[in-house]
């Protein structure tokens, strides 16, 4: 079964850098029919995809955050992390990693558990 | 404003059927891509509910069942149920904007 497990600092100063990883256990990593992901929710709001990374490590990020964002892979530690700089308050909110599904581009099987960032 | 645009909140009765829609653009619905659906319930990550418009991943209950056509998708809930009470999330992919896309969401009330 798969599971994602994801941390990363919590409480941020503006101006500061955003870190997440996420540790993906059971199924396969490296498989080329799964990508990762990452999706946010400011408090009390809806869902936005950040960006995404393949297992050719290729990447796709929300143009609005393309700028501020890189998502990387670690194959040997089965994990991908987040890193979002110049973080402001409006970055707050809760912080989900997920699998995607290449051969259903869109379809995010597996999630974490969510990692809530605060910017104050 | 959100590209996909969702009703903010639907409710009915138990054991009716609501439908949450979702509308998009030439962009995303229109250009092919397609219509999928998460639950999310409070405090809890989504769940993936349906996905390629109208498939339901293992352990989905098939009283939910999704379409597409044209520049909107639906999501349809039959036999409503007091646990269906959640927010409902649509998701395509936008090529004007080249990423994807969530609707605003949905909050479903069962009364």
């Amino acid at each position: 079964q798969v599971q994602l497990q994801q941390w990363g600092a919590g409480l941020l100063k503006p101006s500061e850098t955003l870190s997440l990883t996420c540790a993906v256990s059971g199924g396969s990593f490296t498989d080329s029919d799964f990508y990762w992901s990452w999706i946010r929710q400011p408090p009390g709001k809806g869902l936005e995809w950040i960006g995404e990374i393949n297992h050719n490590e290729d990447t796709n990020y929300n143009p609005s955050l393309k700028s501020r964002i890189t998502v990387s892979l670690d194959t040997s530690k089965r994990q991908f992390s987040l890193r979002l700089t110049s973080v402001t308050a409006e970055d707050s909110g809760v912080y989900y990693c997920a699998r995607g599904l290449a051969t259903n581009l869109g379809a995010f099987d597996n999630w974490g558990q969510g990692a809530q960032v605060t910017v104050s | 404003h959100s590209v996909l645009t969702q009703p903010p909140s639907v409710s009915g009765a138990p054991g009716q059927r609501v439908t949450i829609s979702c509308t998009g653009r030439n962009s995303n619905f229109g250009t092919g891509y397609e219509a999928h659906w998460y639950q999310q319930f409070p405090g809890t990550a989504p769940k993936l509910l349906i996905y390629g418009n109208t498939n339901r991943p293992s352990g989905v209950p098939d009283r939910f069942s999704g379409s597409k056509s044209g520049t909107s998708a639906s999501l349809v809930i039959t036999g409503l149920q007091a646990e269906d009470e959640a927010d409902y999330y649509c998701l395509s992919y936008d090529g004007s904007l080249s990423g994807w896309v969530f609707g605003g969401g949905t909050k479903l009330t069962v009364l």
